[in-house]
């Protein structure tokens, strides 16, 4: 079958760096996602890769290996916004996504 | 100027009775979807529709119809409510399903609550 896993939950330091880890095993790949959700709101889209390697977005960058079935998003500069859950989905052969669980990210001054 | 609207944005209702929530996008985009987010915060997808044609319907209750009069809308119909069909429900859209980076913008999400 298909999963998608990722940890239920961290927690981290305003200011500081904090690295969420996704692994996957699915049908085929057409590339890998990562949206962020804050509470009681939608799903808003953070990254994309299909390439292995390094995408850098500001404080946000996302990492994939594509032999290793492994990617991880990392967030610099900890503000007390980025408590929110963090999605990652993965499309497979036939451009379905899907998703992870979520990792719910804690925010302490 | 919203680019994904759903309305309502919450629903209280009874056991057994129909309701339907509506969707509209305004993004020009061909794809819509249906997903149900659970207590867990778990996404799953229920319906997907490109160009008004139907391309992923998943394993739900039948209790459940979607309807697209456009690209632009996406509807969802539910009949005979159920307790467990108590959830979020997000409506999305995207340029195209057929393509890689196949980024997903979502409405606010509908609260259903079922007494």
């Amino acid at each position: 079958g298909q999963n998608i896993d990722q940890p239920t939950e961290m927690t981290a330091t305003e200011g500081a760096i904090v690295q969420i880890n996704c692994t996957y095993q699915t049908s085929g790949f057409n590339g890998l996602f990562w949206y962020q959700q804050h509470a009681g709101e939608a799903p808003t889209f953070l990254s994309y890769n299909v390439l292995d390697g390094l995408e850098e977005k500001g404080r946000f960058s996302s990492f994939l290996s594509r032999s290793k079935g492994y990617s991880y998003l990392l967030l610099k500069e900890l503000q007390m916004k980025d408590s929110a859950s963090y999605l990652c989905a993965v499309m497979d052969s036939n451009y379905q996504l899907i998703w992870g669980a979520g990792t719910k990210l804690i925010i302490k001054p | 100027d919203t680019a994904v609207s759903q309305t309502p944005k919450y629903l209280v209702t009874q056991m057994g009775n129909d309701k339907s929530i509506k969707c509209e996008q305004n993004l020009g985009h061909d794809t819509m979807y249906w997903y149900k987010q659970d207590s867990k915060k778990f996404l799953k997808i229920m319906f997907s529709y490109n160009n008004k044609e139907l391309i992923i319907n998943e394993t739900v209750p039948n209790r459940f119809s979607p309807k697209s009069p456009d690209k632009a809308h996406l509807n969802l119909h539910i009949n005979s409510l159920e307790l467990g069909d108590s959830a979020v429900y997000f409506c999305a859209s995207s340029q195209d399903h057929f393509s890689g980076a196949n980024v997903l913008t979502f409405g606010a999400g509908s609260r259903l609550t079922v007494l």
